[in-house]
């Protein structure tokens, strides 16, 4: 049972736009998130984080937003650069002492110049 | 820093093989992770260690998976016998505690067992 879900595999979006990648999760202990973004032959980097007592955190062109009551997460980057092409993926943990994240499956972002 | 260090980058064998993949963790980080890749499941974790103690392994998926940890340089992860539905990428990841900047992760070691 798949506890962070990503349901979009892929993303297109135009050099310049927002792109918007979701993620909804269903364990209601989470109170730590995150994006990473991962290219092709590479491990996942750490993007953005943010934690439950918060709904907004900015990272210049990256905003995480978080709606606790929905269960979801957005991650939105604007202005959108082909460097940006990737796969995100959303992680959650419980927090406290325990630093096991829980990865969904991924959104491959597309930039197209 | 050079981040963290798994090898090999690529390993193919045949089923019934054994199999260890080897991480480095970053120096002075205290936990290390072991995630395993696939189309199917995505990123899924398998074991984690916190000051080279296995804190939690219900991620290791049958009893042909152990991992160790035996210093605070140094994990291994192996797969004794490999079956086919094994072939995935392996990931390792180290963290200094805290979630604040999560984790660093290796860039993985892609195993293919024919």
């Amino acid at each position: 049972d798949q506890q962070v879900k990503q349901n979009s595999p892929s993303l297109s979006v135009q050099e310049g736009r927002i792109s918007i990648l979701n993620c909804d999760y269903t364990n209601s202990m989470f109170d730590y998130f995150l994006w990473y973004k991962k290219y092709p032959a590479e491990g996942p980097t750490f993007l953005i984080s943010i934690s439950s007592i918060k709904d907004k955190n900015e990272d210049g062109r990256f905003t995480v937003f978080l709606n606790k009551s929905a269960k979801h997460l957005s991650l939105h980057i604007v202005p959108s650069q082909p460097g940006d092409s990737a796969v995100y993926f959303c992680a959650a943990s419980s927090g406290g002492s325990n630093y096991k994240l829980t990865f969904g499956k991924g959104t491959l972002l597309t930039v197209n110049p | 820093d050079a981040g963290v260090i798994q090898s090999p980058r690529h390993e193919v064998t045949e089923m019934g093989q054994e199999v260890t993949l080897r991480c480095k963790p970053i120096s002075g980080h205290n936990s290390l992770f072991w995630y395993r890749q696939t189309m199917m499941r995505g990123l899924e974790l398998l074991i984690y260690f916190n000051n080279n103690v296995p804190i939690d392994d219900s991620g290791m998926p049958e009893d042909r998976f152990s991992a160790k940890m035996p210093n605070a340089s140094f994990s291994t992860l192996k797969i004794q016998p490999s079956e086919p539905r094994d072939s995935a990428v392996y990931f390792c990841a180290s963290s200094p505690g805290g979630l604040g900047y999560g984790y660093t992760f290796g860039s993985g070691t892609r195993l293919t067992v024919v």
